[in-house]
């Protein structure tokens, strides 16, 4: 397996503009997680889906973040409008619920808002 | 105004010796943990985990302890070697399907 893909590697935007993170869970995983991590705050949980329904979306920074799963082996994290303090690492990660709580991530977006 | 980073423990060990890393978890219901090493430039990687029920597992070259009593765990990695130089994060959570909470992170240097 190819493990959880994440897309784009990096991204350069300007403030304003709208970001769409882009990432593909590991076959036959149902639980999806989206993570954003900075030095000053560490890795924090945005928001979570099973079965692609939203669980939990506390960790949500603001009604600029919003987040899609629209089938399986598909999810969005997007940013409109994107502003400076957005830049970040964001990382997807996956897991196979009923299983060991073990999540496999993505090699991450990494995102500068200029 | 000036700007107040996450400051990481560091770890720095020499090649070939051992290296502990610790961990203080918050929840005293969690029973279970996970070590997740994560490489300058990568995503976190799964390196061992354990349930409340054990108080000790080893794998390959690690050896991960926990103490309930001091809601401690610990990370004990053998011969270090210069390809280990990662941060290591310990996570926790409290039923099956609860997400993992994670902790802040070591970071691990290797001298060779």
């Amino acid at each position: 397996d190819a493990g959880v893909i994440q897309s784009p590697r990096h991204e350069v935007t300007e403030m304003g503009q709208e970001v769409t993170l882009r990432c593909k869970p590991i076959s036959g995983h149902d639980y999806l997680f989206w993570y954003r991590q900075t030095m000053m705050r560490g890795l924090e949980l945005l928001i979570y889906f099973n079965n692609n329904v939203p669980i939990d979306d506390s960790g949500m920074p603001e009604d600029r973040f919003s987040a899609k799963m629209p089938n399986a082996s598909f999810s969005t994290l997007k940013i409109q409008p994107s502003e400076p303090r957005d830049s970040a690492v964001y990382f997807c990660a996956s897991r196979l619920g009923g299983g060991k709580n073990i999540q496999y991530f993505g090699a991450g977006t990494r995102l500068s808002v200029l | 105004g000036e700007s107040v980073g996450l400051h990481l423990p560091t770890l720095s060990v020499q090649e070939g010796d051992n290296s502990i890393i610790n961990c203080a978890y918050s929840n005293s219901a969690s029973d279970y943990f996970i070590w997740y090493k994560q490489e300058s430039g990568k995503g976190p990687q799964f390196i061992i985990d354990i349930r409340s029920n054990m108080d000790k597992r080893q794998g390959q070259r690690v050896t991960v302890l926990l103490n309930k009593t001091v809601k401690h765990l610990s990370l004990q990695i053998a011969a270090t070697q210069p390809g280990d130089s990662a941060v290591y994060f310990c996570a926790e959570a409290n039923s099956g399907n609860t997400p993992l909470v994670f902790g802040k992170g070591t970071r691990l240097s290797v001298i060779a």
